[in-house]
């Protein structure tokens, strides 16, 4: 999607290790946010950001931290990576809450 | 916990026919948002509706939204195989900063 950057697009890691996504946005949007999607859960938000430095959890946010130093960037940590957090994970950033999102291509991440 | 419900979870229609897709929530909203999504892709924003609109068109999309049932729905007309795809409803809750979308509902437009 134009102006989102999901990296890596594809991730295996071992049970135990940390693992950080990145999203890098050149929307010059205020709001960024990480889902993570699952069969039969939809999208689950974790964590989100409404301006530099200024973050919040969402439902599903125990195992993950975030931060978002710059406007352009918004990473997710898991800080153990564990099977359960195996996933499909979207970044997502929007202008204002009277807006929709713009997606990013997602991260596919495979805990073994 | 899931805001928005879609119904049916999953539709097969032949192309040329309407879909027509729905969605209850269970809190207040400011707005209401549809989505789609294309197998292995992110979702792609389709149309917001305002709590204070009742019916809003884009393309061949029309979106009707009920506030005292907390229901609305989206009306796909002459389908194409390309339609195929998974939709979302998402909520704002009352102007949360943050969305909730529902589980998502699978269309299959047959050529």
């Amino acid at each position: 999607d134009a102006g989102i950057t999901q990296s890596p697009r594809h991730k295996v890691t071992e049970t135990g290790t940390p693992v950080t996504l990145r999203c890098h946005q050149t929307e010059n949007h205020r709001y960024m946010y990480w889902y993570r999607q699952d069969p039969g859960h939809g999208l689950r938000l974790i964590h989100y950001s409404y301006g530099v430095k200024d973050t919040d959890k969402g439902e599903v946010s125990d195992g993950y931290s975030v931060s978002r130093s710059k406007t352009e960037d918004f990473l997710l940590t898991l800080e153990s990576a564990t099977s359960s957090q195996t996933s499909v994970y979207f970044c997502a950033t929007r202008q204002g809450i009277n807006y929709g999102y713009t997606f990013g291509s997602g991260t596919r991440l495979t805990v073994v | 916990s899931q805001q928005g419900e879609e119904d049916p979870q999953a539709l097969s229609i032949q192309e040329g026919e309407n879909a027509t897709m729905n969605c209850s929530y269970k809190t207040s909203i400011n707005n209401l948002q549809w989505y789609r999504q294309n197998s292995g892709r992110g979702l792609v924003h389709l149309i917001l509706i305002r709590s204070n609109e009742r019916e809003k068109h884009s393309g061949r999309l029309r979106v009707t939204l009920d506030t005292s049932k907390k229901s609305s729905s989206l009306l796909i007309t002459a389908s194409r195989a390309a339609d195929t795809a998974s939709y979302f409803c998402a909520t704002d809750q009352g102007g949360s900063e943050k969305l909730v979308f529902g589980k998502g509902m699978k269309l299959t437009v047959n050529p």
